[in-house]
């Protein structure tokens, strides 16, 4: 058991650049999910697949962001022309099925915006 | 809609002292309930859940937390604080009968171990 790995650990980007994160869960795991945090603030859900589905998504996340699980394994969250208020921590976790299961996180991708 | 409050943005503890950091909650049914910490640049861990049974569920590092549903919280616990245990605190919830998979994280207390 590897844990969750996210890359990069820190992006820095231009404003109304696009931009590409990568998460590889436990590989055990089936459920992975991406949540985004702001300073002072826990965890905001995002989106969350159960193998390659994509079975929701927050009303938080806008067109310009999209998430891809293509063989349920790892997965890529992309934001399209970033905008300032895109700065935030993105973190990853992945779970076993089941209400029950905890979530383990990655340790994160900061993502500034200039 | 399930809601987490963690009303002390900040608590500080004497280094040997016991700790306490408040969570409560609100859903519609029954809850499982989690507490997660935060390192500086890291990702959160797991320190326990409460699912069902016993009110009083043992963790990671000496942590502990007491279900009470009657007062809806889940108060974090440890006998005697370290240094070490400085960081950032979470609670979450997940709420089961609205077969919701989301968890939901409160605000997050951040706890100071004064040596």
């Amino acid at each position: 058991d590897t844990g969750v790995s996210q890359n990069p650990r820190h992006k820095i980007t231009k404003r109304g650049q696009n931009v590409t994160f990568r998460c590889d869960p436990i590989s055990e795991h089936n459920r992975l999910y991406w949540y985004r945090q702001t300073l002072g603030q826990g965890p905001e859900f995002l989106t969350y697949f159960q193998n390659e589905a994509q079975l929701e998504k927050s009303r938080l996340l806008s067109d310009r962001f999209s998430a891809e699980r293509p063989k349920g394994s790892f997965s890529t969250l992309e934001i399209q022309r970033t905008e300032q208020g895109d700065s935030a921590m993105y973190l990853c976790a992945s779970s076993d099925q089941g209400a029950r299961q905890p979530q383990h996180f990655g340790d994160g991708t900061r993502l500034s915006i200039l | 809609a399930q809601s987490v409050a963690q009303p002390e943005d900040q608590v500080n503890v004497a280094e040997g002292n016991p700790l306490t950091v408040k969570c409560t909650y609100s859903v519609s049914g029954n809850p499982y309930l989690f507490w997660y910490v935060q390192y500086p640049n890291r990702g959160l861990q797991f320190l326990l859940k409460y699912i069902t049974g016993d009110n009083l569920v043992k963790g990671s590092y000496g942590f502990e937390a007491e279900f009470n549903k009657s007062q809806t919280s889940f108060h974090l616990k440890k006998p005697s604080a370290l240094v070490s245990d400085s960081a950032l605190y979470f609670c979450a919830v997940r709420d089961i009968p609205n077969r919701d998979d989301k968890i939901i994280f409160g605000k997050g207390t951040r706890l100071h171990i004064l040596p």
